[in-house]
């Protein structure tokens, strides 16, 4: 059974950069597409961007100048930097897994069949 | 990008009835990238469906999802105490994947 784990700090402050890893176990994380979503308090689901295994990323375009994503095969873990962070990225981000294997291109999308159970950051001063 | 309106906002039903709920695309979607999930408070949301119509693994057969155009359905056949949360809808025909609002689905 894969597993997620979200981790990183809880606060962080306005304009500084928020980081966040996702440790992925009972799986490799090689050929699969690896995603972060967020989810203010009380309201919806954002995607935020993936990556695939080789390091191959594709980001919503609406935070793209602002977000940057890696992966560490060797570690079976992928990682979120958000930067320039105001009161408006405060919520829960979760890690999740596309469920269909292999690359399928920059344009090509599936659901996500395994989340982490969220990590709520905070922005603020 | 592609707006997903789900409704009703909120639907109060009793254990035992049916519940539907819906969910409409701003353009076209094919039915093969249309899912919905299931999310309890202070948890992560779950795959239900996916490809409109076909279970997610250890889904039970009450939950069913059904396309007409750009028109998505969810249907509950008969509702358990533990089917009452919120769910949504998400498209991955098109860049950026996106979610519906979500409906709650609430204890009558």
């Amino acid at each position: 059974q894969v597993q997620l784990q979200e981790s990183g700090p809880g606060l962080v402050k306005p304009s500084e950069t928020l980081s966040l890893t996702c440790s992925v176990s009972g799986g490799s994380i090689s050929s699969y597409y690896w995603n972060w979503i967020r989810q203010p308090a009380g309201k919806g689901l954002e995607w935020i961007g993936r990556i695939y295994s080789s390091g191959k990323s594709n980001y919503n375009p609406s935070l793209r100048s602002r977000v940057s994503m890696s992966v560490d095969t060797s570690r079976n873990q992928f990682s979120l930097k958000l930067n320039s962070v105001t009161a408006a990225d405060t919520a829960v981000y979760y890690c999740a897994r596309e469920g269909r294997v292999g690359y399928y291109g920059s344009e090509s999308y599936y659901n996500f069949d395994y989340w982490g159970q969220g990590a709520l950051v905070t922005v603020s001063s | 990008e592609i707006v997903l309106t789900q409704s009703p906002g909120t639907l109060s039903l009793s254990p035992g009835e049916r519940a539907t709920l819906s969910c409409r695309a701003s353009q076209s979607v094919s039915s093969s990238y249309l899912a919905w999930y299931q999310q309890k408070p202070g948890q992560a949301p779950r795959l239900l469906i996916y490809g409109a119509s076909s279970r997610a693994t250890g889904i039970p057969d009450r939950f069913s999802g059904s396309e007409s155009g750009t028109d998505f359905t969810l249907t509950i056949s008969r509702l358990e105490p533990e089917d009452f949360a919120v769910y949504y809808c998400q498209q991955y025909h098109t860049s950026p994947p996106t979610f519906g609002q979500g409906t709650k689905v609430e204890i009558k």
